[in-house]
C-alpha cells in the first residue's frame, strides 16, 4: 500500500540556520514525488517536485530536496531558514494505475522559526 | 494564468444539511481533485475527474459525490451533513492527472 512517513510533527529552528524536513514513503513502482508548503488557512503551494532524472532538484524559496531511491526517502532541505519560512510542510507521492490523480500525503511537519 | 479558484471560501451549515463546493481549474487542466484536510486525519483524497468522468475515488461514504463539466469546473456535493465533515476541501487541477497538482485556497465548511 502506499504511505508517506514524516517523522517530524513539529521542527523548531532559529532564523539563519539549515533545516533538513524528512519524508519516506512506501510505494509499489517508481513514484513522483512532491514537497508543498501551506500556510494558515491557505491551500498548497508546490515547492518542488520529483518525476525522473537528476536525484537532487531545486525548488523555490532555495528549497531543494534529493531523492534516495534506496532509502525510500526524499528529504528537504534549505541551507538557510527564514522567518517567513515558518509553515507546514508536507510530503507526498503519486503515480499512475490505480492510483491515478491521487496524491498521498504525510501528515505534515510544522515548522516555527526564532528570530 | 489564473491559478485554481474555490468558492465559496467559507460556509457554515447545520447537521442535516447538504452543501455544494465549487472549483474552477486552471484553464487548459482537464483533471480536478478533491481533498479533505482535517487535523485529526490529514489531508484524505475525496475523488478525481478527467473529462467529466470519475476516475479515482478514495475511502469515503456515498454522501460525497462530485461531477465535473465540460469547461473542466467541477463541483463537490456533501448530503446530510454531520459534524465530522467539518474540514477545510482542498480543489487540485492538472493537465492530465499524473501531473503536477495545483491547490486552490480551499473551502472552509463549518458544521453545527
Amino acid at each position: 500500500a502506499q504511505s508517506v512517513t514524516q517523522p517530524d510533527i513539529h521542527i523548531t529552528v532559529s532564523e539563519g540556520a539549515s533545516l533538513e524536513l524528512r519524508c519516506n514513503y512506501s510505494y509499489g513502482a517508481t513514484p513522483y514525488l512532491f514537497w508543498y508548503v501551506q500556510s494558515p488557512g491557505q491551500g498548497l503551494q508546490l515547492l518542488l517536485k520529483y518525476f525522473s532524472g537528476d536525484t537532487l532538484v531545486q525548488g523555490i524559496k532555495g528549497f531543494e530536496a534529493e531523492f534516495k531511491r534506496s532509502q525510500s526517502s526524499f528529504n528537504l532541505r534549505k541551507p538557510s531558514v527564514h522567518w517567513s519560512d515558518a509553515a507546514e510542510y508536507f510530503c507526498a507521492v503519486s503515480g499512475r494505475g490505480s492510483t491515478l490523480g491521487r496524491l498521498y500525503f504525510g501528515r505534515g511537519t510544522q515548522l516555527t522559526v526564532w528570530p | 494564468k489564473a491559478g485554481v479558484t474555490q468558492t465559496p471560501r467559507y460556509l457554515i451549515k447545520t447537521r442535516g444539511q447538504q452543501v455544494t463546493l465549487s472549483c474552477s481549474p486552471i484553464s487548459g487542466h482537464r483533471s480536478v481533485s478533491w481533498y479533505q484536510q482535517t487535523p485529526g486525519q490529514g489531508l484524505q483524497f475525496l475523488f478525481e475527474y478527467f473529462s467529466e468522468t470519475q476516475r479515482n475515488k478514495g475511502n469515503f461514504p456515498g454522501r460525497f459525490s462530485g461531477r465535473q463539466f465540460s469547461n473542466s469546473r467541477s463541483e463537490m456535493n456533501v448530503s446530510t451533513l454531520e459534524l465530522g465533515d467539518s474540514a477545510l476541501y482542498l480543489c487540485a487541477s492538472s493537465p492530465g492527472g499524473t501531473d503536477t497538482q495545483y491547490f486552490g485556497p480551499g473551502t472552509r465548511l463549518t458544521v453545527l
